[in-house]
C-alpha cells in the first residue's frame, strides 16, 4: 500500500549516459514534484507538475526533463549525466487545495 | 540564499525529556510551515504543520509554535523517545497552489539517548 514509490532505489551509471527515474503515487493527488538532495543535504525543488502546467526551477539544467504519462506518474529523464548530478532524488505529491506533500523513498544516483 | 534556516545541525536529548528543534525563515511570503522527519535511506515523512494564522498546533507528543514577528518556529517533542532519533526538516510554502514547491531547511539530526 505504498503511497509514493520510486524506482530504482539505487542507480549507478557512467558520465554521459541517459537515465530515467520513475515515480508513481496511488493517493489520487493532482500535483507531483521532483526534489534533489545534494551533498550538502539541502532538499531543493526541481519541478512541479499538474495536469495543467509544468513549473521548472530556473536553476535546473535542461538535461533534466519530467514526463507524465498520466496523473499518477511523473518520471524524471536525465540526459548526458554529469558527475555533479550525483545526489538523492525525491518524488513527492500533493492533493490540489492541500498544503502537505508526501514523499517517496528516494533514488540514490551515483555518476562515475 | 537560505530562506529557511535550521542552525543546529544536531541535538542530543535524553529519553523522556523535551526535544526542541528550531527553525528561522526570512521570506515574509511564507504562509504555511511543515516539519518532516527523515530516517536514513528513506524519504521525508510528514509530521506536523502550522498555518501562519495560528501560533500553535499540537498533535500528540508533537507541538509546533510559530512566532511570526520573529519569523521563527519550533517543534517540541515531549516526552522524547528512542524512535524519535532522526533528521528533522523544517519546510515552508507560499500562498497559492504550491506550484513552486516547499523550501526546506538543512535539517537537524536529533539523537535521543537512553
Amino acid at each position: 500500500d505504498t503511497a509514493v514509490s520510486q524506482t530504482p532505489k539505487y542507480l549507478v551509471t557512467q558520465m554521459g549516459n541517459d537515465k530515467s527515474i520513475k515515480c508513481e503515487q496511488n493517493l489520487g493527488h493532482d500535483t507531483m514534484y521532483w526534489y534533489k538532495q545534494d551533498s550538502k543535504k539541502f532538499l531543493k525543488i526541481m519541478f512541479s507538475y499538474n495536469n495543467k502546467e509544468l513549473i521548472i526551477n530556473e536553476t535546473v539544467p535542461n538535461r533534466f526533463s519530467p514526463k507524465s504519462p498520466d496523473k499518477a506518474h511523473l518520471n524524471l529523464h536525465i540526459n548526458s549525466l554529469e558527475l555533479g548530478d550525483s545526489a538523492v532524488y525525491f518524488c513527492a505529491s500533493r492533493l490540489e487545495g492541500g498544503k502537505t506533500q508526501y514523499f517517496g523513498p528516494g533514488t540514490r544516483l551515483l555518476v562515475l | 540564499d537560505q530562506q529557511v534556516k535550521q542552525n543546529s545541525p544536531s541535538l542530543s536529548v535524553q529519553e523522556g525529556r523535551i526535544s526542541i528543534l528550531n527553525c528561522d525563515y526570512t521570506n515574509s511570503m511564507f504562509d504555511y510551515f511543515l516539519w518532516y522527519k527523515k530516517y536514513p535511506a528513506e524519504g521525508p515523512t510528514f509530521l506536523i504543520s502550522i498555518s501562519s494564522i495560528k501560533d500553535k498546533n499540537e498533535d500528540g507528543r508533537f507541538t509546533v509554535f510559530l512566532n511570526k514577528s520573529a519569523k521563527h518556529l519550533s517543534l517540541h517533542i515531549v516526552p522524547s523517545q528512542p524512535g524519535d532519533s532522526a533528521v528533522y526538516f523544517c519546510a515552508a510554502s507560499k500562498p497559492g497552489g504550491g506550484a513552486d514547491g516547499l523550501t526546506f531547511g538543512k535539517g537537524t539530526h536529533l539523537i535521543i539517548q537512553p
